[in-house]
């Protein structure tokens, strides 16, 4: 059962322009999303998270929006840049008493070409 | 600091054998999670470690294990292995020591262990 989609394994965006990025997810009792980049041969790296009570949250390039009716988030990055190509993973924190759980999704490939 | 360390990085099994990962955290954080990579899946998580209890569990089969030791370095094991748990195996560790906190609970991934099956 996948609660965090990634429905596009990948995206090619001309250097300069807008990359959007899709996440969906299923469970309401998530309350943190969060954006990783990976590079091959590398592990995933944190790049930006929001808390679900925000609905957007901005750190230089990189932009998270958040739609908590539709159960949605994008990751925007502006301008992209070619040492943007990664695959970047969504992913979202559900909190228990025994405590914190991350859910994946599956990546969206990013290529910024030159 | 050191950052998440794993050790081996790749490795070759044949089917039936056992493998064992190691993971040592960045210096301080106490909780270990474990996850596996493989293509169009995604990172799935297999188990989470806090000072050497396990917390969490994945919906993965009894043959993965994992244990943590009082310095929070932590080892999976695979028994009997499969064909299909060639992946990428890696390794993240946080600070968080409770579960409700202000504030993402962020995940330090090591680079992770290559496990190809043969």
């Amino acid at each position: 059962d996948q609660q965090v989609k990634q429905n596009s394994p990948s995206l090619s965006v001309q250097e300069g322009r807008i990359s959007i990025l899709n996440c969906d997810y299923t469970n309401s009792m998530f309350d943190y999303f969060l954006w990783y980049k990976k590079y091959p041969a590398e592990g995933p790296t944190f790049l930006i998270s929001i808390s679900s009570i925000k609905d957007k949250n901005e750190d230089g390039r990189f932009t998270v929006f958040l739609n908590k009716s539709a159960k949605h988030l994008s990751l925007h990055i502006v301008p992209s840049q070619p040492g943007d190509s990664a695959v970047y993973f969504c992913a979202a924190r559900r909190s228990t008493n025994t405590g914190n759980q991350f859910y994946f999704g599956t990546g969206t490939s990013l290529t910024v070409i030159p | 600091k050191a950052g998440v360390t794993q050790t081996p990085r790749y490795l070759i099994k044949t089917r039936g054998q056992q493998v064992t990962l190691s993971c040592s955290p960045i210096s301080g954080h106490r909780s270990v999670s474990w996850y596996q990579q493989t293509p169009g899946q995604g990172l799935q998580f297999l188990f989470e470690y806090f000072s050497e209890t396990q917390r969490n569990k994945g919906n993965f089969p009894g043959r993965f294990s994992g244990r943590q030791f009082s310095n929070s370095r932590s080892e999976m094991n695979v028994s009997t292995l499969e064909l299909g748990d060639s992946a990428l195996y890696l390794c993240a560790s946080s600070s968080a020591d409770r579960a409700l906190i202000a504030g993402a609970n962020v995940l330090t991934f090591g680079a992770g262990s290559r496990l190809t099956v043969l």
